[in-house]
């Protein structure tokens, strides 16, 4: 069964630097994944898809300081120089035969 | 630009029914899978059906299959998700949402609540 396993919440300082983990179900290591940012009392917003060699592709506007990496089953964001209204949930989600999966998502705030 | 702009959310009881719309405009709709995706207050993204470009296919979430049937009408660039016999555990934003050569775009969500 295709699982994706994401911390339930993640904190860092202004300024500072974090990496949220998105970690794929045995017997999928291979899988492409989308990360999401959710702001408090909005819809979902598109950050990029991110391939297992690590491979991104962002999504319009999405600034530089987000990026994506990836080592072996697991899939990582990567917020640098954190902002304020960088604190939100962020979700990953991948797909099988066209049926999609969400991670539960990971809270992140910005102390 | 893309958009899709859901409609139709509200108020209902337990046991009845409510059938949600999503425009899209800004892409060639009849071309691309559509998605309805939910989230309960409080929680997470929840996926909950997909219907392919033409119609053709159709797939469900356990918990709503045999109550939810998502429809599409490609003339109108419209989907639907008619939802009937909703529980109160039905209650939820109700987001549509499509992938487009590799870009998600995400509708801004529907307010379903099942209430007597």
């Amino acid at each position: 069964q295709l699982v994706l396993t994401q911390s339930p919440s993640a904190s860092a300082s202004l300024g500072a630097s974090v990496k949220l983990t998105c970690a794929l179900s045995s017997g999928h290591s291979t899988y492409a994944i989308v990360w999401h940012q959710q702001q408090p009392d909005k819809g979902p917003r598109f950050l990029m898809n991110l391939n297992s060699d690590g491979s991104h592709s962002k999504g319009d506007g999405i600034p530089d300081r987000f990026s994506g990496s990836s080592s072996g089953a697991e899939r990582y964001l990567i917020i640098s120089s954190l902002q304020s209204e960088d604190e939100a949930d962020y979700y990953c989600q991948t797909w099988v035969n066209d049926i999609q999966v969400f991670g539960e998502g990971t809270k992140l705030t910005v102390l | 630009q893309v958009q899709l702009v859901e409609s139709g959310g509200g108020v209902v009881q337990p046991g009845r029914s409510l059938r949600l719309s999503c425009a899209a405009s800004g892409f060639t709709f009849s071309s691309y899978a559509m998605h309805w995706v939910r989230q309960a207050p409080g929680t997470g993204l929840e996926w909950v059906a997909v219907i392919w470009y033409d119609g053709t296919n159709k797939y469900y979430v356990d918990s709503v299959k045999g109550r939810f049937t998502i429809s599409r009408d490609n003339s109108k660039n419209t989907l639907y998700l008619q939802m009937n016999s909703l529980r109160a555990e039905d209650t939820a934003v109700y987001f549509c949402a499509t992938d487009i050569s590799g870009t998600y775009v995400w509708g801004q969500g529907a307010l379903v609540t099942v209430s007597s």
